[in-house]
């Protein structure tokens, strides 16, 4: 069974451009989320989807949004990129999305904003 | 909200030794409390978890026990090997309204370095 695939893997990107990342999940995954991991502030959550409605959100800006599409496939985006944008954005995904499932992360989207 | 302490940020021990890395949660409703291991570069990797209605499980040479009341999971690792060199993280979530999977809030992280 193929493991949760993100692309791009490595990405550079201009301030003020904007990025889309994309997540395929497990298959039969329906709940996919979103983290952003950076060497000051580790692991963050971002925000959670599951039969493509936003079910949970973390603190981030609005300049962060997502989408997940009926196939369970999700994509983030980031518009207005800013220099502390540069992270590893990690997507997650779940069975049913109930709570105590396992969650798996993919190798995650190495952004780099210059 | 939930907040995670996670206790050493760095622990060095030799081959064959163990490990402890000992985590404190916040929300007493949290009720799952899975360790992931990231090594340089790669994705995090779930290497055990525990639900709030298990005191202990362990996994061959891996362990994590929790303690509800004192709101507080460790990870012990026996007999390490050089390749268990890692960045360990420790995370909780608790249910959403209506029992959907909460996010996980981690832990800082703690850098095992397993020295030959």
């Amino acid at each position: 069974k193929a493991g949760v695939t993100q692309t791009p893997r490595y990405l550079i990107k201009t301030r003020g451009q904007q990025v889309t990342l994309s997540c395929s999940p497990i298959s039969g995954h329906r709940s996919v989320s979103w983290y952003q991991q950076t060497p000051g502030q580790g692991l963050q959550f971002l925000f959670e989807y599951f039969s493509e409605t936003q079910r949970n959100k973390g603190n981030f800006p609005g300049r962060f949004s997502g989408r997940q599409f009926s196939n369970s496939r999700s994509e983030m985006n980031v518009s207005t990129l800013e220099l502390g944008d540069s992270a590893l954005y990690l997507c997650a995904s779940s069975f049913s999305g109930l709570s105590g499932n396992t969650i798996y992360f993919g190798e995650g989207s190495w952004l780099t904003v210059v | 909200g939930e907040n995670v302490e996670q206790h050493p940020s760095t622990l060095s021990v030799q081959e064959g030794d163990s490990a402890v890395i000992k985590c404190t949660y916040s929300d007493s409703a949290s009720n799952y409390f899975p360790w992931y291991k990231q090594e340089l570069g790669k994705r995090p990797q779930l290497i055990i978890d525990i639900r709030s209605n298990v005191g202990e499980k362990k996994d061959q040479r891996i362990a994590v026990t929790l303690n509800k009341t004192a709101k507080h999971f460790s990870l012990h690792i026996t007999e390490t090997q050089p390749e268990d060199s890692a960045v360990y993280f420790c995370a909780a979530t608790r249910p959403n309204y209506g029992g959907s999977q909460g996010n996980l809030i981690f832990g800082k992280g703690t850098k095992l370095s397993v020295k030959p």
